[in-house]
């Protein structure tokens, strides 16, 4: 599998709902980030957890980091419509904080209203 | 404070031709990246600048492409002579510490 590799890569649920997308990556790392592209837009930071770091809120966001297995997650909880987007995990290489990342191919994230 | 931008948002060109792509960072951030995103593909890191050096360029497909940070403000990405599989969505962002913002991106079209 791909280096930031994320699952599932498509899920719907209803407005409300509470979303949770999974990423795995292969080597080790400094930082991973998460974003979020919108239809034909920029990609939004939404979340930067570190290496040394297991949890990290923000607003409705929760993000896990388990470094033992490779994996993060992401939580979106009482999900919108607004929710509806692309989400990516991007890892940062351990040794260089401020290295080119690398991407997974995303989860289309689909709010029902 | 004005995000990382892009110009032009899309280009459509024929095979063989040059095109140029410019961003613009975040005022006062040292580190400027390009990455690109090709239909169906993950995004995948280019190159990495701080300042006016190149940091990191081995994401750089072939020597057709070529960036430049003149100054170590904007920079530019030209793909000279434009192929079919350039095709895609060219991306650059900017970072002062490890947090990196991203532009909107240029759509690229090889004809």
């Amino acid at each position: 599998s791909q280096q930031g590799e994320e699952d599932p890569q498509a899920l719907s649920i209803q407005e409300g709902e509470n979303a949770t997308m999974n990423c795995s990556y292969k080597t080790s790392i400094n930082n991973l980030q998460w974003y979020r592209q919108n239809s034909g837009r920029g990609l939004v930071h939404l979340i930067l957890i570190r290496s040394n770091e297991r949890e990290k809120h923000s607003g409705r966001l929760r993000v896990t980091l388990d470094t033992s297995k490779k994996s993060s997650s992401l939580l979106i909880t009482a999900s919108r419509a607004a929710d509806t987007a692309s989400y990516f995990c991007a890892t940062c290489p351990i040794g260089g904080g401020a290295d080119g990342l690398t991407f997974g191919k995303g989860t289309h994230l689909i709010i029902q209203p | 404070e004005a995000g990382v931008t892009q110009f032009p948002s899309h280009s459509v060109i024929e095979k063989g031709q040059t095109v140029t792509l410019r961003c613009d960072p975040i005022s006062g951030h040292d580190n400027l990246y390009w990455y690109r995103r090709v239909m169906g593909k993950e995004i995948k890191f280019l190159l990495h600048f701080v300042k006016e050096s190149k940091q990191d360029e081995s994401g750089m497909p072939n020597n057709r492409f070529l960036a430049e940070r003149t100054g170590g403000t904007y920079s530019t990405l030209k793909v000279q002579p434009a192929e079919l599989e350039d095709s895609g969505v060219y991306f650059c962002a900017s970072s002062q510490e490890i947090e990196q913002f991203f532009g909107p991106g240029t759509r690229l079209t090889v004809l």
